[in-house]
């Protein structure tokens, strides 16, 4: 299993972009990207899911390298209710055992 | 309205009396996981279950248990809970992967062991 590796907080003002980068050079073939956001006392949610080169939705993009060996989800213009922490996970297609990483926490200011 | 639930979600025990937290899906989810999450340490998963009567150990399986008897239910129990299992406990569920699939959680269940 990928091993990932992600910066325990940043800092950022309202309406800049956020970038958080994810590490994991151990990530096999078969793995996926999943990002998910974990707001206090709740669980967490999935915000953006890829494999390879860029995946945009409505609220991240995610960009991935050709060696997949790192990720970096993008928050355009954050607010402060983007406060909260973000995990990166790397899963095998059909797999179920999981390793989440330490995550991320985002402080958004005004 | 799509959900896991978790019951119950406060729970204050004492060493050695057996518990059992329950987790229910109503999205007809093969797979299903529970994991802890501790302060500095993220999310670790505990077990988990590709689908009805198969589970497997996951990162921390140490002092739990689980069991997967109908595809919507799969419980968490600790036999002879110690202080060191105090934490915040999370249920999710996806389709068929853990690994691919958008898992969804539950609101979490925080156990105290005295």
């Amino acid at each position: 299993l990928a091993k990932t590796t992600q910066p325990i907080s940043m800092d950022s003002y309202e309406g800049q972009e956020v970038n958080i980068t994810c590490s994991h050079n151990n990530i096999a073939t078969n793995d996926y990207i999943t990002w998910y956001q974990q707001f206090p006392s709740q669980g967490p949610r999935f915000i953006i899911q890829g494999y390879k080169t860029k995946v945009t939705n409505e609220v991240a993009s995610l960009f991935i390298p050709a060696d997949r060996k790192s990720s970096t989800l993008s928050l355009p213009r954050v607010s402060l209710s983007d406060t909260a922490v973000y995990y990166c996970l790397v899963g095998e297609e059909g797999g179920g055992k999981l390793i989440f990483g330490q995550g991320t926490e985002l402080s958004v200011k005004p | 309205e799509a959900q896991v639930t978790q019951n119950p979600r406060y729970l204050i025990t004492v060493t050695g009396k057996k518990l059992t937290v329950t987790c229910s899906q109503n999205m007809n989810h093969e797979y299903m996981s529970w994991y802890r999450q501790d302060p500095g340490l993220g999310l670790r998963q505990i077990y988990y279950s590709m689908n009805v009567e198969v589970t497997d150990k996951g990162d921390v399986p140490e002092g739990y248990k689980v069991s997967r008897k109908e595809k919507r239910n799969f419980p968490l129990i600790l036999e002879s809970p110690s202080p060191n299992q105090t934490s915040l406990y999370f249920c999710a569920s996806s389709g068929t992967s853990g690994g691919t699939d958008t898992q969804y959680f539950g609101p979490g269940t925080r156990l105290t062991v005295l």
